[in-house]
């Protein structure tokens, strides 16, 4: 298994470029999550989902849109850059409980 | 108040030591507590979970919880360069949603 695989590692984007950082996992977990990590901060939720076709904000949701089409398949949009995206983000999925999460290797994003 | 206090260190110790990592928290529908670890520039990973209450050992690791005090702790025996990492505590109250302290680096020197 590969586990939780995220697309591109890393990616430079200028203000108000779009782009989907992508997410997979093989686990046939029910659950994902998208995080972003700042410097010296904990992760923040972006946005979650308990299955295909159901989705949900987390904490910080503005700027970033999902989808949930399948059990595998997890996109993160973003619209319109802004140097505060800058971030590392990284995708997690659960199989039935959010308390065992498996992350993704990350994608590192610089918005300038 | 934040939800999740965490001393973001950095805490460095000898190989062999005995290492003491601590959260508090001020939401008392926490339930489920976490610790994960973090390598540099890689996804964190769960080390163990917690359900209320109580101590849980794996190996070198031990998770304490005490809900009184709003209290947990991860202690880790006979500590090896290899756990030079950033430790991430995380808590759950029932809503799918994890909230993560800001993480304690720690250095273990050969």
């Amino acid at each position: 298994n590969a586990g939780v695989t995220q697309t591109p590692k890393f990616r430079i984007l200028k203000i108000g470029q779009s782009m989907t950082l992508q997410c997979t996992q093989d686990m046939n977990h029910n659950y994902m999550y998208w995080y972003r990590q700042d410097p010296g901060m904990g992760l923040k939720l972006i946005y979650y989902s308990v299955g295909a076709g159901i989705t949900d904000k987390g904490e910080v949701p503005n700027g970033y849109n999902v989808s949930r089409s399948t059990t595998e398949d997890f996109p993160l949009r973003l619209e319109l850059a802004a140097p505060s995206q800058t971030s590392v983000y990284f995708c997690a999925s659960s199989y039935e409980t959010p308390y065992e999460q498996y992350f993704g290797p990350g994608t590192r994003l610089t918005v300038t | 108040q934040k939800e999740v206090e965490q001393d973001p260190g950095p805490l460095s110790v000898p190989e062999g030591a005995i290492v003491s990592l601590n959260c508090t928290y001020s939401n008392s529908a926490f339930q489920y507590f976490m610790w994960y670890r973090q390598y540099s520039r890689k996804g964190p990973e769960l080390l163990m979970y917690t359900y209320s209450s109580g101590n849980k050992e794996d190996g070198r690791f031990t998770a304490q919880v005490d809900k009184s005090s709003k209290y947990i702790s991860l202690f880790i025996r006979d500590s090896q360069p290899s756990d030079s990492a950033t430790y991430l505590c995380a808590m759950e109250g029932g809503n799918y949603k994890l909230t993560f302290g800001k993480g304690t680096l720690l250095t273990v020197n050969p």
